[in-house]
């Protein structure tokens, strides 16, 4: 059974702070990680797919990296906004499976 | 471009009844995923068809089943309907088997279960 652990669950910024989370996976038959942006009352939207150790990939103020080595992938936002108030995903799949496994998310709510 | 639609947005079934839901991919996508959302749960996956064909079932009894049209357009059925069932689907399509660029998610199902 593969686990997907995401942390903090939640968190609470103000307007222009920046932030992290975590997504820790399994090392072994890695084959992509995906995160995802779920905003309420809408469809969760790909932010990143990554498939490379040490791969860093950016959109905006929005940047990604992995470590498939060790099995986990930082998601970091600069200078949040309120729009990015969304439950952030991150998937897991390995190199034999078609699915994605998912972590519980974190919740992110920034404030002005 | 049209998205991933699915329908009906919501649904209210009883206990023992059965329900069929559908999803149609973005055009072009051969790979459809279901995906089921409970309160409390990450999203668990319950199949994915790629060309008509089902490549992986996720761990859910045998009252979830799929199928896939040579349109791509996808069904998933819940037969013996159960309280528990009540959750949001969701349904992803992606134009390649291995997730590509991410998949594109449709805005769900919700069903519920009296």
């Amino acid at each position: 059974i593969l686990n997907v652990e995401q942390s903090p669950q939640s968190l609470h910024v103000q307007e222009g702070d920046s932030t992290n989370f975590t997504c820790s996976f399994p090392s072994s038959n890695f084959y992509a990680l995906h995160w995802y942006r779920w905003e309420t009352a809408k469809s969760p939207e790909a932010l990143f797919v990554m498939t490379l150790n040490g791969d860093e990939k950016k959109k905006g103020r929005i940047s990604a990296t992995l470590n498939t080595k060790e099995g986990y992938s930082y998601l970091y936002i600069k200078g949040s906004q309120p729009e990015d108030s969304a439950t952030y995903l991150c998937a897991f799949m390995t190199g034999t499976a078609s699915k994605l496994t998912f972590g519980t998310g974190t919740r992110l709510q920034v404030t002005l | 471009k049209a998205g991933v639609t699915q329908t009906p947005r919501y649904l209210i079934k009883t206990r023992g009844q059965q329900v069929t839901l559908s999803c149609s991919p973005i055009s072009g996508h051969r790979s459809v995923s279901w995906y089921q959302q409970t309160p409390g749960q990450g999203l668990q996956f319950l199949f994915e068809y790629f060309s008509e064909t089902q490549r992986n079932k996720g761990n859910f009894p045998g009252r979830f089943s799929g199928r896939q049209f040579s349109n791509s357009r996808s069904e998933m059925n819940v037969s013996t309907l159960e309280l528990g069932d009540s959750a949001l689907y969701l349904c992803a399509s992606n134009n390649v088997p291995s997730g590509g660029h991410g998949y594109t998610f449709g805005s769900g199902t919700r069903l519920t279960v009296v």
